[in-house]
Parts: structure tokens; C-alpha cells; sequence
């Protein structure tokens, strides 16, 4: 089955470990993108991945960080200097060729953070 | 800055009504919209997803529209049912290749 997997489904950190959330996709997307979601609230970007090997901060960049080394995999590490970690993490794919920027975004089924 | 909007934040109607969820954006260089569905709990499925050349998408009873110059976009849902109650989504892509969300609206409806 083509998708995108984002492992685990739920995730308890203590304060001040740093913690990794995975994405993976088999849909050969070259863009991937992280959001994050707090209840009630609309989906904000952290960070974005056009391409293998390079990645741009979204607009809550502080205290996350990812990596690009593979065009199926983005993990997202949050570390011991987000303040507010506790949260509903998404990860998307897409299609972001130069010429084509009219295909849909796919997401995973989120990865649930709570810091005790 | 894009900016969206979505309104209502939440609505509920009866079943088998028809209805129009609004939402607006300040930049119109995008270069496409999409409409998602979220329960809760889960991710995101994409409903529809409107080029910015298009004016309109249908798929079943769900029909979107695209007005890029005043930066507005309606879902129209048709004959509504209880299954339909989730959060509704939008979302553009920017030129810089962002896809910046509206807030969503949390939709009811009631049996």
C-alpha cells in the first residue's frame, strides 16, 4: 500500500529528553513537510523538505529539528528546548516538481506527544 | 504574510440539509487550495484540491469553489448526513511552497 507512516502513534517524553518522531513515505513525494496541532487550534508548519538533502524552518521552527538524508524519510527530533512540546504532530507528503505544483498534500495519521 | 481564515469556527445543522463552509486568504499568489477532513483524534484526508487555474472542484456531494483574485474559497456540502461531522480544513500553497492551514470548522450534524 502506497502512504505515509508516522511512527508512533503515541509518545510520552519526560522533561528534558530530546525525542525523535518518525515519517516515513512510499509515495516517492520529493516534498515533506511538519506540522503541529494544539487543540482547537489550525495546523502550524515547523519545518519543510523540497528535496533530499535540504530542509526550510516553517513558522515555529524554535526548538525542533529534522533531517533530509533519504527522499522517503523526514524525522522530526524535538528537543529539550521546545517549551510547550505537548502536542498532535502531522507529517505530509507531496509532489513538488517545478512545473507541477497542482497535486494534493498526503498526510499521515499523527503522532500524539504528552511531556510528563 | 498568508493568512487564513476560516468561518464559521463551528456549525450545526440539521441532517439532510445543505450547507457552505467559508474560507478566506490574504495572498492570492498560491498555487493551489485544498480541502481536508479531519476526525478526531486522526490525520488529515484530502476532500478536494482546486488549481489555481480552476474555478471549481466536485467529488459526490461536496463542491468546491475558488475565487483567487478575492482570495475566497466555499465547500458546499449537499444533503448533509451524521458522517459528515468532523473538522473541515483548508489549506494553500504559497509560492515559497509552504501550506499554510486556516483553523478549521468543527461541523455537526445533527441526526
Amino acid at each position: 500500500d502506497g502512504g505515509i507512516t508516522q511512527s508512533p502513534k503515541y509518545l510520552f517524553r519526560k522533561e528534558g529528553q530530546n525525542v525523535t518522531l518518525s515519517c516515513e513515505q512510499n509515495l516517492n513525494h520529493d516534498a515533506m513537510y511538519w506540522y503541529r496541532q494544539d487543540p482547537g487550534q489550525g495546523l502550524r508548519l515547523i519545518y519543510y523538505s523540497q528535496i533530499v538533502n535540504d530542509f526550510q524552518k516553517g513558522d515555529i521552527a524554535e526548538g525542533y529539528s529534522v533531517s533530509r538524508e533519504k527522499k522517503e524519510s523526514f524525522p522530526l527530533t524535538v528537543t529539550s528546548a521546545q517549551k510547550n512540546p505537548t502536542a498532535f504532530y502531522l507529517c505530509a507528503s507531496s509532489i513538488n516538481f517545478v512545473e507541477v505544483r497542482n497535486t494534493e498534500a498526503f498526510f499521515g495519521q499523527g503522532t500524539r506527544l504528552t511531556v510528563v | 504574510k498568508q493568512e487564513v481564515t476560516q468561518i464559521p469556527a463551528a456549525l450545526s445543522v440539521p441532517e439532510g440539509e445543505n450547507l457552505v463552509l467559508n474560507c478566506s486568504f490574504t495572498d492570492s499568489a498560491i498555487y493551489n487550495l485544498q480541502w481536508f477532513r479531519q476526525d478526531p483524534g486522526k490525520g488529515l484526508t484530502s476532500l478536494l484540491l482546486i488549481q489555481s487555474s480552476q474555478r471549481e472542484q466536485t467529488s459526490g456531494r461536496l463542491n468546491a469553489s475558488l475565487d483567487k483574485s478575492s482570495g475566497r474559497s466555499t465547500l458546499y456540502i449537499a444533503a448533509s448526513q451524521p458522517g459528515d461531522s468532523a473538522t473541515y480544513l483548508c489549506a494553500v500553497l504559497n509560492r515559497d511552497d509552504k501550506i499554510i492551514f486556516g483553523k478549521g470548522t468543527r461541523l455537526h450534524i445533527l441526526p
